[in-house]
């Protein structure tokens, strides 16, 4: 167990539609990365949370945003659906310092099927 | 752009047999490298890491050494054990601690 918890576990949705994937980093961590793991593309990176601000982006949709609360928290939303958005999306935390900062621990991620 | 190149796969073996997994990576910087293990179902566990080069990485019998000079990072272990078999994918953190991944290899190991 990462210690990093992500919810739901599965989602069913259909095209169109709009759903919000929750993550909770590490105790500590101030840093949240999310990545989307599909069969065509492999892993790649989205957009990465420090403290609430946005940090970095990496191929995310104009349909897909995401957001840091001040609990840390995390959240991404995907809306207008379409079948390709059907993948695995994991969250990641680490450390805000220190030589482990780079070391990322992943949650179990949310599996999303568009319909 | 950095980016991340790994053996195709899957990889079968016997049980006890020798494990290497070829990983080699482009860079514009120095990043550090990881090795990540996916277990049917779940998700992605760190395996080891080495953040300069020469630094070996080794956990659970499984090791890889930073190569600067051939820009890899090979994952090794010498005795592999059915429950071994999993994905394994191998990672740099670029300089905004992103990680990049390469495409993965499947391992299946059989008793």
């Amino acid at each position: 167990d990462s210690g990093v918890t992500q919810t739901p576990k599965h989602l069913i949705t259909a095209t169109g539609q709009r759903v919000t994937l929750r993550c909770s980093p590490r105790s500590g961590d101030l840093s949240v990365y999310w990545y989307q793991q599909s069969l065509d593309q492999g892993l790649q990176f989205l957009i990465q949370y420090y403290n609430g601000e946005e940090r970095a982006k990496g191929n995310i949709l104009e349909r897909f945003s995401a957001q840091q609360f001040p609990d840390l928290h995390s959240e991404l939303n995907l809306s207008s659906l379409e079948l390709g958005d059907s993948a695995l999306y994991f969250c990641a935390s680490s450390p805000r310092t220190g030589a482990h900062r780079e070391t990322q621990y992943f949650g179990p991620g949310t599996r999303l099927l568009v319909l | 752009g950095d980016s991340v190149t790994q053996m195709e796969g899957p990889v079968t073996l016997s049980e006890e047999a020798f494990l290497t997994i070829n990983c080699t990576y482009t860079a514009t910087g120095y990043p550090s490298l990881f090795w990540y293990v996916q277990y049917p179902g779940e998700g992605l566990q760190l395996l080891l890491k080495a953040t300069k080069a020469d630094d070996k990485g080794s956990n659970k019998g499984f090791e890889a050494t930073y190569r600067k000079e051939t820009t890899s990072f090979h994952l090794e272990k010498g005795s592999v054990q059915v429950s071994d078999s999993a994905v394994y994918f191998c990672a740099l953190s670029d300089s905004s601690y992103k990680l990049i991944f390469g495409s993965g290899t499947r391992l299946l190991v059989r008793p």
